[in-house]
């Protein structure tokens, strides 16, 4: 069935170093790759997202690079402060369901030490 | 304030009670979801809404029952609360599908 397996489940960092999370999907129609971050007691809010048609997308000092072949994305994180400081989500969704459904990753807990 | 707002933000009750969690959405967006997160913060779809119209109902008990009056209100209700159930319950919405979803604050569901 749908699976995506992220990893690593916690992550530290020194502030201004940076941070990679590695996620691995199963369905390979899945075209939809969403990222959210979820701070402690808070809400998971989108950080970025990338569609099946580009490799790598970027804004600012976060990165999403995809490889369809190997059925991989990452999210790259540059430059990292305390307040980066978060649970971080991948997820994967395929647009022909029309249905929005997204699975996610089991979530890492990362962690930047000032 | 345009959001996602969730009642209530908390409940505590006990085994075999029947509540409800209400969802509101003044983004005039079209799909509404709820999600539960358990206690190893993983996020797992329940069900979705498309105007008012079920789209995603996954292997969930059939204790859980939402129901949508109207595009901007998704509710859930829990008939014959396990242990179980305890987690935390978001509400999400979003104009059309594969696009940002917004979540609300979330309701932290204990039932003991």
């Amino acid at each position: 069935g749908e699976n995506v397996e992220q990893h690593p489940s916690t992550l530290s960092v020194q502030e201004g170093d940076s941070a990679v999370i590695k996620c691995t999907y199963s369905d390979s129609a899945s075209n939809y790759f969403p990222w959210y971050k979820q701070e402690l007691g808070k809400r998971p809010q989108l950080i970025i997202d990338i569609r099946s048609n580009v490799g790598e997308k970027k804004d600012q000092r976060i990165a999403v690079t995809l490889n369809k072949t190997a059925k991989h994305f990452s999210l790259h994180i540059t430059e990292t402060q305390p307040e980066d400081s978060a649970v971080y989500f991948c997820a994967a969704s395929r647009t022909s369901s029309n249905t929005g459904k997204l699975i996610f990753g089991q979530g890492t807990t990362l962690q930047v030490k000032p | 304030d345009t959001a996602v707002s969730q009642t209530p933000k908390y409940l505590v009750t006990q085994m075999g009670n029947d509540k409800s969690i209400k969802c509101e959405q003044n983004l005039g967006h079209d799909t509404m979801y709820w999600y539960k997160q358990d206690s190893k913060k993983f996020l797992k779809i329940m069900f979705s809404y498309n105007n008012k119209e079920l789209i995603i109902n996954e292997t969930v008990p059939n204790r859980f029952s939402p129901k949508s009056p109207d595009k901007a209100h998704l509710n859930l209700h829990i008939n014959s609360l396990e242990l179980g159930d305890s987690a935390v319950y978001f509400c999400a919405s979003s104009q059309g599908v594969n696009v940002e979803q917004y979540f609300g604050p979330g309701t932290r569901l204990t039932v003991t």
